[in-house]
């Protein structure tokens, strides 16, 4: 069975650009998760969907971050403009019960 | 939002000795959930403890879920270097997940 899979899995940008990540969770995995991990800290929940639905966003910071799960599978998370602080692990997993969730390999994002 | 303290932030043991955490909350739980996360990697999920006084083991490894459904532990006996990362315990509520801090986990050959 294929992972969930992540790109890119490194990505170095200044502050005040934008970059996407992209992920394509496990086949038949209705739900989708993406995650940001600080340096140090637990995974904190950003964006959570139910197939192409919104189940919870409200750690998102919708005023740079977005997010989109068009058809259900792949997802895409957006940032315009970065700041420093959005320096952090970017982890997408997904569940078919909602109890064990698969994580992909991350994408690793610096904002200098 | 719920949220989870987990203790100790670290632990240092040498190779053999035994290593435990525990995860804490100041409402009841409906499930709790334990994940593994090698340095550099992403978190595996290791277990989900749902009924009241619940203990399940995995080889060295031992979950336990109070009985008051407040708190949960993972103990490892006999640590060896493999288990170097850091243990994360989850609860879902509201269809979300939400980890704790973590404990990273050092062992000393």
């Amino acid at each position: 069975e294929a992972g969930v899979a992540q790109s890119p899995r490194y990505k170095i940008i200044e502050k005040r650009q934008s970059v996407a990540f992209w992920c394509n969770p496990i086949s038949g995995h209705a739900t989708l998760y993406w995650y940001q991990q600080i340096l140090g800290q637990g995974p904190k929940l950003l964006i959570q969907f139910q197939n192409n639905g919104v189940v919870d966003d409200s750690q998102l910071p919708k005023d740079r971050f977005s997010a989109e799960r068009l058809k259900g599978v792949d997802s895409t998370l957006k940032i315009q403009p970065a700041k420093l602080e959005d320096s952090a692990v970017y982890l997408c997993a997904s569940s078919f019960s909602g109890v064990e969730a698969f994580f992909g390999q991350g994408t690793r994002l610096t904002v200098v | 939002g719920q949220q989870v303290m987990q203790i100790p932030q670290y632990q240092h043991v040498q190779e053999g000795e035994d290593f435990t955490t525990y995860c804490n909350s100041s409402t009841t739980l409906s499930n709790i959930q334990w994940y593994k996360q090698r340095p550099g990697g992403h978190p595996v999920f290791l277990i989900q403890l749902v009924k009241s006084g619940e203990v399940k083991k995995q080889k060295r490894l031992t979950f336990q879920f109070g009985e008051a459904k407040k708190n949960s532990s993972l103990h490892i006996t006999a640590t060896q270097t493999t288990d170097v990362g850091t243990y994360f315990c989850a609860v879902t509520g509201g269809f979300k997940t939400i980890f704790g801090a973590g404990t990273r986990l050092f062992v000393k050959a």
